[in-house]
């Protein structure tokens, strides 16, 4: 079974920190996906990471896939309070049309 | 582009009463709809995936007697909880796969909130 392990699971920090979440597999995912969920809204997806080694960077946001396919990190420089939500990793399901699995998210809070 | 809506945003029902929520596809055609439901602090958990014209399958444990799901079009899939029961209660989230696309990114719709009581 594939699994997807986000750490932490929390973090709170003062704005202007930067930090790093991750995302852990013991699998190798063809693709690994970062959205960011704000309370009582659907997913948006921040970014794709398809091959082995890629950084991929959005404004103050750095992503990361694992050279074996197998973990990711999202790196954020200078947290803004705008920053604020739940970051889950998602990866698609071997074999499946399009099936995706989610990790559970670390919950940001970036505070003023 | 890539907007996809659900409706309605937030329903509160009686127990035993049934409730459908729709997601659209707003810009695009979508292969492949999926369906999710969130826990309050939990991650998505997959329930079913449905193609437009055939039956959706369902993920292990999900009752698909309970959770109907219909996709009518390439751009219209329902979910109606039958005899819904509190432990319904949930945020319910779509999302759609683009016709002719990678077939692994998907764009969700902005979730509905179900309070069963």
């Amino acid at each position: 079974t594939q699994l997807l392990e986000q750490s932490p699971q929390f973090l709170s920090i003062q704005e202007g920190e930067n930090l790093t979440v991750y995302c852990n597999s013991s699998s190798v995912f063809s693709s690994l996906q970062w959205y960011r969920q704000e309370p009582g809204e659907g997913p948006v997806l921040l970014v794709t990471v398809v091959t082995g080694g890629e950084v991929k960077k959005l404004k103050r946001l750095t992503f990361q896939f694992g050279d074996a396919r197998k973990d990711s990190s999202l790196h954020i420089t200078a947290a803004q309070p705008g920053d604020t939500g739940l970051y889950l990793c998602a990866g698609p399901v071997g074999g499946s049309q399009g099936n995706l699995i989610f990790g559970k998210g670390t919950k940001l809070s970036v505070k003023p | 582009g890539a907007v996809v809506s659900q409706h309605p945003s937030r329903v509160i029902c009686k127990s035993g009463t049934s409730v459908k929520i729709e997601c659209r596809s707003l810009d695009f055609q979508a292969t492949t709809m999926f369906w999710y439901r969130q826990f309050p602090k939990q991650s998505l958990m997959l329930m079913a995936t449905s193609n437009e014209g055939s039956k959706a399958t369902y993920e292990q444990g999900v009752e698909k007697d309970k959770f109907l799901i219909n996709h009518a079009s390439l751009t219209l899939s329902t979910l109606t909880v039958t005899s819904a029961h509190p432990e319904d209660s949930s945020f319910y989230i779509c999302s759609a796969s683009p016709l002719g696309g990678d077939g692994e990114t998907q764009y969700f719709g902005p979730g509905t909130r179900l309070l069963v009581l």
